[in-house]
């Protein structure tokens, strides 16, 4: 199994422009979280999904983020307009639902740098 | 909230033994998990423990869980180069399916 994918690895933009970021699921798997991890503030839970279905939204930051899932093995994470501040690697993870440990997968991250 | 606590740094020396300490508040945490971070990588689960457990071996990886102090730990025998990482402990209480980490414990061992 591939694992989680994310795409893109990096990515450079300046602020106000719209950013989006990619997550394949692993096959199987139907709970997505998405997480940012800053040097201030560590490994923040942003939103997550069970069976396609946003959960719990309460860690995203404002407006300006937004998550879907167009299926069941993908999803995205929409900043616009980006700012500085929105600098940090952001990482998904997948979880097995029906699993009984919960154990989260994660990917490797997109780190993203608003200028 | 539930919180989850963490030392931010630990240093050994290449043969020595690591302990990596974790307090958490969630009374009704059911499963606690350890996660190894490698710079510039994701979280990669090391173990977990149930909650009804107060021990966990794996190889060199030791858990230990203290359900009444809410301490848990992770012990990393003969501790290699390698290992330096960064730690998170997590848990998942009986509300949800979602994960609470620590800020994470970054090891440094010196060879």
């Amino acid at each position: 199994d591939a694992g989680v994918i994310q795409s893109p690895r990096h990515e450079v933009t300046e602020m106000g422009q719209e950013v989006t970021l990619r997550c394949k699921l692993i096959s199987g798997h139907n709970s997505l979280f998405w997480y940012r991890q800053t040097m201030m503030r560590g490994l923040e839970l942003l939103i997550y999904f069970n069976n396609n279905v946003p959960i719990d939204d309460s860690g995203m930051p404002e407006d300006r983020f937004s998550a879907k899932m167009p299926n069941a093995s993908f999803s995205t994470l929409k900043i616009q307009p980006s700012e500085p501040r929105d600098s940090a690697v952001y990482f998904c993870a997948s979880s097995p639902l029906a699993g009984h440990t919960d154990t989260q997968y994660f990917g490797p991250g997109t780190r993203l740098t608003v200028l | 909230g539930e919180d989850v606590e963490q030392s931010l740094f630990l240093s050994v020396r290449e043969g020595d033994s690591s302990v990596i300490n974790c307090t958490y508040t969630d009374s009704s945490s059911t499963y606690l998990y350890w996660y190894k971070q490698e710079p510039g990588a994701g979280l990669q689960l090391l173990t977990y423990i149930f909650s009804n457990m107060d021990m966990k071996q794996d190889q060199r990886l030791t858990v230990l869980l203290n359900k009444k102090d809410k301490h848990l730990s992770l012990r990393i025998a003969d501790t290699q180069t390698g290992d330096s990482a960064i730690y998170f402990c997590a848990e998942r209480g009986n509300a949800g399916n979602m994960l609470t980490f620590g800020g994470g414990t970054r090891l440094m061992v010196k060879p």
